[in-house]
């Protein structure tokens, strides 16, 4: 079954440490996408990467940066966690638009709260 | 920009009947759109999607319409269950984006 894991489900982090979000997908897709969603705001697109190690911001990438090392791995960083950080992160892949496979396929979610 | 909204926050629907949830977009070059459902605690699952030169695509009990002309799509589940419970996003993207714009969602209850 194909899919895409993120690798904490749940994560309670203290403000002002690193934190490390990783995603990894076996469906050899091109792009990767990192998503925080919070009640009444929807889904909000934090960075994507079209390719390794390439990152383009999204609408709201501030506190966040991005690595995309190899193809199917792509970790979302933040620096120095903030209580404004808690929230639901979602991390998704796809292939380029127009191709068969261009459907953005979920993983499960990391839930991040900030202490 | 894409601007992709929903028009009911919530929709309660008893078991055994057909639901329809609508979804309207802004953008007249959108070109792609795409149905997520999302249960409790759970990343989105992708339902069904649809490309603008089609008005129709059907699924296993769910069906998609695009009306590009009012820039309006809906989402039908036949036969609804108790398993159809969650909340369901539509999400819009332009020809050749990478990115798709979501809607806030629409949480439909099925009453037993």
């Amino acid at each position: 079954d194909v899919k895409v894991t993120q690798s904490s489900r749940y994560l309670v982090k203290r403000t002002g440490e690193k934190v490390f979000l990783e995603c990894v997908q076996d469906m050899d897709h091109e792009n990767m996408f990192w998503y925080r969603q919070d009640p009444g705001l929807g889904l909000r697109l934090i960075y994507f990467s079209y390719d390794v190690k390439m990152k383009e911001k999204g609408d709201i990438p501030e506190g966040y940066s991005v690595s995309r090392e190899k193809k199917e791995r792509f970790s979302l960083i933040l620096e120095s966690a903030s209580t404004n950080q808690t929230s639901m992160y979602l991390c998704a892949s796809s292939s380029p638009p127009g191709t068969a496979t261009e459907k953005l396929l979920f993983g499960s979610g990391t839930q991040l709260s900030v202490l | 920009g894409e601007s992709v909204g929903l028009h009911l926050p919530t929709l309660s629907v008893q078991e055994g009947d057909n639901s329809i949830i609508n979804c309207a977009y802004s953008n007249s070059a959108s070109d792609y759109f795409i149905w997520y459902k999302q249960e409790s605690g759970k990343g989105p699952q992708f339902i069904i999607d649809i490309r603008s030169n089609m008005d129709k695509r059907q699924g296993q009990r769910v069906t998609v319409l695009l009306n590009k002309t009012v820039k309006h799509l809906s989402l039908q589940i036949a036969a609804t269950q108790p398993g159809d419970s969650a909340v369901y996003f539509c999400a819009g993207a332009g020809a050749g984006s990478y990115q798709l714009t979501f809607g806030k969602g629409t949480k439909l209850s099925v009453i037993p």
